[in-house]
């Protein structure tokens, strides 16, 4: 669904470095998520966010930081890369807490 | 907390046969419950919800869910299945009141619909 992108949709990288996902929605939602989907976990959540300026942990946010200075994007950053961040990355958008969120294509990351 | 436990890990379903994804959930309060399916190198797409009112929910492609508070069950069933309904389904909770605005995923089915 166009109304939610995300960016590289693809991305290899090098322990130790930083890279950073990007996430975008034109439908002015409120809420924002992200998400890593990894074999025998399923989806776990990493950071949401409840409005601009406002980001709060999920139940693995260690190792990442999140910003989100305007309502459409909801950029994701691995300040320093390790391997056991390899995963796909899916970020979402709802326009409120009770709503449906919708998902991004998800973004591939290889950790070498 | 809230958590989902999707107990299969594949089913596996002869093309026009019905079809029935299981789900069970754990809430403080009580839930929010969403059906989700993923294709292959594909985000997740909203199957279907339930909030309140009729316990039989209907979704798209076919797709229902019989919510049962007694069982704390959410499980998904189409009446007939085709190759197309091949996918990963997850199943996801809200509490209403304790959820901290988050869902809880379940790890998720493989669906595989033999021809």
């Amino acid at each position: 669904d166009a109304g939610i992108t995300q960016s590289p949709r693809y991305k290899i990288t090098e322990t130790g470095r930083q890279v950073t996902l990007m996430c975008h929605q034109t439908w002015s939602h409120s809420y924002m998520f992200w998400y890593r989907q990894d074999l025998g976990h399923g989806l776990r959540l990493i950071y949401y966010s409840a409005a601009a300026d406002i980001t709060d942990k999920g139940e693995v946010p260690d190792g990442y930081v999140v910003s989100r200075s305007k309502t459409e994007n909801f950029p994701l950053t691995l300040e320093s890369a390790t391997r056991s961040q390899t995963s796909v990355y899916f970020c979402a958008s709802s326009e409120s807490s009770v709503e449906t969120q919708y998902f991004g294509p998800g973004t591939r990351l290889l950790v070498l | 907390a809230q958590s989902v436990a999707q107990p299969e890990d594949q089913v596996n379903v002869a093309e026009g046969n019905p079809l029935t994804v299981k789900c069970t959930y754990s809430v403080s309060g009580n839930p929010y419950l969403f059906w989700y399916v993923q294709y292959p190198n594909r985000g997740l797409q909203f199957l279907l919800k339930y909030i309140t009112g009729d316990n039989l929910v209907k979704g798209s492609y076919g797709f229902e869910a019989e919510f049962n508070k007694s069982q704390t069950s959410f499980h998904l069933k189409k009446p007939s299945a085709l190759v197309s309904d091949s996918a990963l389904y997850f199943c996801a909770v809200r509490d209403r009141y304790y959820g901290n605005n988050r869902l809880a995923f379940g790890k998720g089915n493989q669906v595989v619909v033999i021809p």
